[in-house]
């Protein structure tokens, strides 16, 4: 299973763009990068996930370089309800959802 | 709407009593797991169920258990508690094998072990 390292934590004010980046170094051709956030309290959920290139939903885009060794979470014009932890997971077509560290994201007004 | 449901939310067990928490899906999904989440951690993996097939981590404490009556429902069993067991303990499934595939959470469960 691949290793992920992020950055522990970030701040950011509102409406700003944020980028949180993820390493995954040892990533395997079949691993997919998926990211989740959770609140204090609650369970973690599904943000974004992706192969290669770039992914954008309605609450995120994720950017991968051809190499696949880092992808960028990026959050557009965030709000005080975005401060929360977020993960990035790698991992092969298995059973497995091993989380890393996670970075906690703190949004000031 | 709640699709992954773990019941109750908060448990408080006295220590070496035996406690067991509950998940059931709407889902309908092949894959269940339980995580260990403590106080300021990522989740922890402690086993998952593909269908009936019992999948236990290496590092899971034998104090650990785990049941799967049917697919709507998974069951954490925790033996003898100890203080250090205390925890959020997360259920959560996805509905199938692979790497492209997301995982749903459900609210989880606070223990409590006094």
């Amino acid at each position: 299973l691949a290793k992920t390292t992020q950055p522990i934590s970030m701040d950011s004010y509102e409406g700003q763009e944020v980028n949180i980046t993820c390493s995954h170094n040892n990533i395997a051709t079949n691993d997919y990068i998926t990211w989740y956030q959770q609140f204090p309290s609650q369970g973690p959920r599904f943000i974004i996930q992706g192969y290669k290139t770039k992914v954008t939903n309605e609450v995120a885009s994720l950017f991968i370089p051809a190499d696949r060794k880092s992808s960028t979470l990026s959050l557009p014009r965030v709000s005080l309800s975005d401060t929360a932890v977020y993960y990035c997971l790698v991992w092969t077509g298995g059973f497995k959802t091993i989380f890393g560290a996670g970075t906690r994201l703190f949004v000031k007004a | 709407d709640a699709m992954v449901i773990q019941n109750p939310r908060y448990q408080v067990t006295q220590f070496g009593k035996p406690v067991t928490l509950s998940c059931s899906q709407t889902l309908n999904h092949n894959v269940m797991y339980w995580y260990q989440q403590k106080s300021s951690q990522a989740p922890k993996l402690l086993f998952h169920y593909y269908d009936k097939d019992f999948n236990n981590e290496a590092d899971t404490p034998d104090n650990f258990q785990s049941r799967r009556p049917n697919t709507s429902f998974c069951f954490l069993d925790i033996r003898s508690p100890g203080l250090g067991d205390t925890a959020m303990y997360l259920c959560a499934t996805s509905p199938r094998v692979g790497g492209n595939t997301e995982a749903f959470f459900g609210q989880g469960t606070r223990l409590t072990v006094v």
